[in-house]
């Protein structure tokens, strides 16, 4: 299958710091990312899709200029948590398919802890 | 906006048991339907996908049901072993909008 490639793996950071998470289509052009976050025990909720060259559609309680992302190039999709705090605290994973409707292909997730 | 209801969330079965797992979709304009498997500490995995034209698909122990009409769909796990132990979830496929999960415990 199609690689997605996400980093970094973990991540600890200051409250009220940022931290940018990256996720890269190593064999495939991704036009689509889908953002998730999976607190424990949890599903995966989605925050966010975002299409290369344009601006991304972030679901309903999601604050868009606490989680910015970008989608420049259809291999690079960045989240970044702005002024993150302990709640913030979670698994945070993307997805991307090669074409809509076929299966999407995860990222390795990453796991942040803000303290 | 879309909803995925997945039941039920947790399920234990003995070695060699069938377990079925159901959801159900709001979105009629959904079209592909996949089930994915997530180890813990690990990223999902699909591991069976339908698409509105079938009504059945089968992949040795592994199966989907889907009904169009009552917009549901069912994985269901034959012969079921230790290793089948993991997080299952559905999705519904406009955006992919994932269901709660069901954590299937398979005991020897």
């Amino acid at each position: 299958g199609a690689v997605v490639s996400q980093h970094p793996s973990w991540v600890i950071c200051k409250s009220g710091t940022s931290v940018k998470i990256e996720c890269r289509s190593l064999d495939f052009q991704a036009t689509t990312m889908f953002w998730y976050r999976q607190f424990p025990k949890q599903s995966l909720m989605l925050m966010a899709t975002s299409n290369e060259g344009s601006k991304a559609t972030y679901e309903q309680g999601v604050e868009k200029d606490k989680f910015l992302i970008n989608h420049a190039s259809l291999t690079l999709s960045t989240l970044t948590v702005t002024s993150a705090h302990p709640e913030d605290s979670s698994f945070y994973i993307c997805s991307a398919p090669i074409r809509m409707n076929t299966e999407a292909f995860f990222g390795q997730g990453t796991r942040l802890t803000v303290v | 906006g879309e909803n995925v209801e997945q039941h039920p969330s947790t399920l234990s079965v003995q070695e060699g048991d069938s377990a079925v797992i159901k959801c159900t979709y709001s979105d009629s304009a959904s079209n592909y339907f996949p089930w994915y498997k997530q180890e813990l500490g690990k990223r999902p995995q699909l591991i069976i996908d339908i698409r509105s034209n079938v009504g059945e698909k089968k992949d040795q122990r592994i199966a989907v049901t889907l009904n169009k009409t009552a917009k549901h769909f069912s994985l269901h796990i034959t012969e079921t072993q230790p290793e089948d132990s993991a997080v299952y979830f559905c999705a519904g496929y406009n955006k992919l909008i994932f269901g709660a999960g069901t954590r299937l415990a398979v005991h020897p």
